[in-house]
Order: structure tokens, then sequence, then C-alpha cells
């Protein structure tokens, strides 16, 4: 049971470039969620989808997409990447609240 | 808005000593709550969660919390803090839209 799977877990991005990572859940959970987590800031939501085919904003949306074609796999998308969006990303997937982490990926923006 | 927080970035205390993080809801329901760990370079692992009932929670590695309403409060503790339990300590919780918010964080450093 792999639980939660990012990837990639490193990347180097230069300013513009365009970049998806992806998570994966085998949990079945309904409930998937992108988080971002810079030093002093705790882990704030980006994005969320509460099922397949949906998915919602969170409290720092801009200069991200994401999309949840497959109830198991929630894509997040930087289609312009800025050194802002320097930061370690975590997905996360649910069930009635309890959320199941994968190990994160460092995305550096140069 | 509905939140958490965490009015302490860094606590350190002394190893065999009690520790108190301290965590603030705002939420208009009963929201489920949930404490969370993070060592350094891992993702969050949970510690305990209340959805309801019982206000005192127990947990993993021998942390408790305590719902109190009246206060607005879901504080974690544990009675003789080891020095393994130093890391980052989060306060979550799910509104009525499913969406799982997190805390600022709070820093527990150990002395020995």
């Amino acid at each position: 049971n792999a639980g939660v799977t990012q990837t990639p877990k490193f990347r180097v991005l230069k300013t513009g470039q365009s970049m998806t990572l992806l998570c994966a859940q085998d949990m079945n959970h309904e409930y998937m969620y992108w988080y971002r987590q810079d030093p002093g800031m705790g882990l704030r939501l980006i994005h969320y989808s509460v099922g397949e085919g949906t998915t919602a904003k969170g409290e720092v949306p801009d200069g991200y997409n994401v999309s949840r074609l497959k109830k198991q796999n929630f894509l997040l998308g930087l289609e312009s990447a800025a050194p802002s969006q320097t930061s370690v990303y975590f997905c996360a997937s649910s069930r009635q609240g309890e959320a199941f982490f994968g190990q994160g990926t460092r995305l550096t923006v140069v | 808005a509905q939140s958490v927080t965490q009015p302490d970035i860094h606590i350190t205390v002394s190893e065999g000593a009690s520790l108190e993080l301290r965590c603030n809801y705002s939420y208009g329901a009963t929201p489920y709550l949930f404490w969370y760990v993070q060592s350094p370079g891992q993702g969050l692992q949970l510690l305990l969660k209340y959805f309801s009932g019982d206000t005192l929670v127990q947990g993993i590695k021998g942390f408790e919390a305590e719902f109190k309403r009246s206060q607005s409060s879901f504080n974690l503790r544990k009675p003789s803090v080891h020095w393994s339990d130093a890391a980052e300590y989060f306060c979550a919780g799910v509104n009525a839209g499913n969406m799982l918010t997190f805390g600022g964080g709070t820093r527990l450093m150990v002395k020995p």
C-alpha cells in the first residue's frame, strides 16, 4: 500500500517555465489537496478537490491550476513559474478529514 | 474566515518536562480538529483527531488533546517530553465544505 505518492521529489525551474506535479493515491479517497509550505508560513492550501472531476480554490490559488480527471490522481500545474513559487509542495488525500500526506516536492524557481 | 491559529511560533522545554501547545479555532459549527507532527525533511504524520464525543482525545506517542468549546481551543499536551519529540507541530481543522486548513505551526525544541 503506497499511500500518497508525489512526483517529482525535487525540481529546479527557470522563471517562465511550466511544469506539472503529480499526486497519486491508492486509498480510494474522495478528497485531495495541494499545499505549499514556506518557512514561518505553515501549510497554505492552494487548491483542493472533493471528488473526480471537481476542483476548488484554496487560500493561495493564484499562479496554479489543477485537474482531477481520475479519482486517484490530482495534478498541480504551474503555467509560468515565478521565483515566489519556490517552496515545498505537499499533496494530501483524506477521508473524514484525516489527511494522508505525500513526502513533498521541493521546487526552486531561479 | 474559518481557520485555526497557533499563537506560539517556537517553544523550548526541557526533556522530561510537561508540554502544552496551543490551538484556537474559529468555525461556526463544531469542526473536525487534528494535530499533526512534522519531523525535519519529512511529510506530516497524524497525532490525533477530534470529531465529536469525549472532549479529551488520546493520540500516538503519548500525546493527548482537549477540545474546549467555551474557549474555542484544542490544545495538545504531553506529560513528559522526550528529545525525539523535537519537531514542528500543526493544528488543523475541516469546515463544512471539507476544506482542510492548517495553523502556522509551532516549532518545539527540547533541551537535554
